[in-house]
Order: C-alpha cells, then structure tokens, then sequence
C-alpha cells in the first residue's frame, strides 16, 4: 500500500519554466490538496479538490493552476516559475463526508528551487 | 486565518514533560495534530472533534476547548524521538476544504 505518491522529489528550475508535479493516491480518498511549506510559515494551501472534476483555491492559489485527472491523481502546474515559488510542495488526501473524521496523509515532498 | 501555535520552539531533557498550545479566532469543528521531522512529511498524531473530548495515548495526549477555540497538545516524559516540529492544523466545518495549519512548534529533546 504506497498511500500517497509525489513526483519528481526534487526539481530545480530557472524562472519562466514551467512543470507540472504529479501525485497519486491509492486509498480511494475523495479528496485531495496541494500545501507549500516555507521556513517559519508552516503548511500554506495552495488548491484542493473535494472530488474528481472539482477543484477550488485555498490561501495560496496565484502562479498555480491544478487538475483533477481522475479520483487517484491531483496534479499542480507552474506556468511561469518565479523565485517566490521556491518551496517543498506536499500532496495530500483524506475522506471527506459527514460519516468521517479522517487524518490528511501526506506525500513525502516535492523540493523545488527556481533559480 | 491560521491558528496560533505556542511557544515557537522549546528545549528540554530527555524525560521532562512539555505542552504545546493551538488557539484560534475562528470557531473550530476539530483539531488535527501532526509532528514533522527535518526533511520528512508530517506525520498524523491525533484528531480531536467538538465536544472537549481528550485523546491521545498514555504519554502523548491532547484536549481541545471548543469554547475557547484551543487545543493542547501533552507530552508526558519525553523520549528523544519526540524532536521535531510540531503542528497543529484546524477546520472550522466538517466540509473538504482542507486544514489550516499554525507555524509550529519546535520541539528538542536532549539526552
């Protein structure tokens, strides 16, 4: 049982390139999210999606898009990197509903430089 | 708004007791706890929901103040396996959009 799965690990880009990170989830969870994490700022919420087919922004949306390719995989897309989006992503999935109460599990990271 | 983690960071010996603090402006349906070591993902400690139930095993625990909006998170004669930072996340409706997580609390434990 892999949980949840990010790719690549590590990534270094120049600003203007784009790329888009990968994630997949095996616990047939209907929800899932993308967090940034900065030094002092904790986990930030970039986008999540409560379903397959629905995604919707959280706290740190710009510079980002992301899509919902089936209910497994959430992926999140820079267009344009910049310097301000060096960062370590994290994936992220639950079960969402009213009958749970569920811990998110956490992908290992995606360490990102953008030079 | 993310919740408020208290104190930033702490240093204690192995075997002393440590209470970490998660208060927020909001009001909260529940609580989630995690700690994150250096370069790892973070790691699910314990939820806690409405109704000021505490969890937790016998030397880490929590409690949560849903009138206050505060949890807290207690360890209890700490190992050295306890270091890392700790976090506490916050959803204020039972619905999909995520937690918001506080900045952490550093915790260091030395032999």
């Amino acid at each position: 049982n892999a949980g949840v799965t990010q790719t690549p690990k590590f990534q270094v880009l120049k600003t203007g390139q784009s790329m888009t990170l990968q994630c997949a989830q095996d616990m047939n969870h209907n929800s899932m999210y993308w967090y940034r994490q900065d030094p002092g700022m904790g986990l930030r919420l970039i986008y999540y999606s409560a379903s397959e087919g629905t995604t919707d922004k959280g706290e740190v949306p710009n510079g980002y898009n992301v899509s919902r390719l089936n209910k497994r995989e959430f992926s999140l897309r820079l267009e344009s990197a910049a310097p301000s989006q060096t960062s370590v992503y994290f994936c992220a999935s639950k079960m969402t509903g009213t009958r749970y109460n569920s811990p998110l599990h956490f992908g290992n990271g995606t360490r990102l430089t953008v030079t | 708004q993310q919740p408020v983690q208290s104190p930033q960071a702490v240093i204690l010996r192995e075997g002393e007791d440590a209470v970490i603090n998660c208060s927020s402006s909001k009001a909260l349906y529940s609580v989630h706890w995690y700690r994150q070591k250096h370069g790892e993902a973070p790691v699910f400690l314990m939820i806690l929901l409405k109704g000021g139930e505490q969890k937790g095993h016998e030397k880490i625990s929590a409690s949560f103040n849903e009138k206050k909006q505060q949890s807290s998170l207690y360890l209890t004669a700490s190992q050295l396996s306890y270091s890392g930072t700790y976090f506490c996340g916050t959803e204020s409706g039972g619905g999909a959009d995520g937690l918001t997580f506080g900045k952490g609390t550093h915790l260091i434990i030395q032999p």
